[in-house]
């Protein structure tokens, strides 16, 4: 079944405390992108990612880093997390040829204390 | 820069058709899409449109006019279960999707 997965999907954390959310997918996309979405404020989008090796920031990418070292795989890090970083995040992929759906993960609601 | 608007909250009745709109105004544009997203769920695709017109896809349609920075989703027939978040997108010539803040529709029997 072609799906993106994520883990954790529920995590409650203290200041300071390093996490990692991770994020797969099994349909050998090549673009992958992180967001985060909050009351009144929709989805942003953190990091994306057209390829292996290659990232970029996105709206929001204050306070977190991401790697992509796979193909299928897309880390979400969050060194030192603060309580303005719980949220509902959300990993997607797609090809990247253009015009092509995104497919979301579960989500993972985070909360810093 | 970048905006896209649509209203808050809809409701309506099940049977009924309901109109919700989007006008967004973007750096760049290749193409707006729509996603439905259950509370608490991820997002999941309903239709893109690149060209002006109507796309239609069951009871879901979808139209843009590129001129007017306008688009906007018809469900018709409303289910109960059609009760959810509606999300706009624009995704610009680099992939990347901005999303408007969404329209969330409650459905009443």
């Amino acid at each position: 079944e072609a799906q993106v997965t994520q883990n954790p999907r529920y995590l409650i954390t203290v200041t300071g405390k390093k996490l990692t959310v991770t994020c797969s997918q099994n349909m050998n996309h090549e673009y992958m992108s992180w967001y985060r979405q909050d009351p009144g404020l929709g989805l942003r989008q953190i990091y994306y990612s057209m390829n292996v090796e290659v990232t970029d920031k996105g709206d929001v990418p204050e306070g977190y880093k991401v790697s992509r070292k796979e193909k299928r795989n897309f880390p979400l890090i969050l060194e030192s997390p603060s309580p303005n970083q719980t949220s509902l995040y959300f990993c997607a992929s797609s090809t990247g040829q253009g015009l092509d759906e995104q497919y979301f993960g579960p989500g993972t609601r985070l909360t810093v204390t | 820069g970048q905006n896209i608007d649509q209203p808050t909250e809809m409701t309506a009745t099940e049977g009924a058709i309901v109109q919700i709109n989007c006008t967004y105004q973007t750096s760049g544009f290749n193409g707006l899409f729509w996603y439905q997203q259950h509370a608490g769920e991820a997002p999941t695709f309903l239709s893109y449109n690149v060209l002006d017109g109507l796309e239609e896809k069951g009871r879901f349609s979808s139209f843009l006019s590129r001129s007017k920075g306008y688009s906007y989703l018809l469900l018709k027939e409303l289910q109960m279960k059609d009760s959810a978040s509606y999300l706009c997108a624009v995704q610009e010539v680099t992939d990347k999707l901005i999303f408007g803040t969404g329209t969330r529709l409650q459905v009443f029997p």
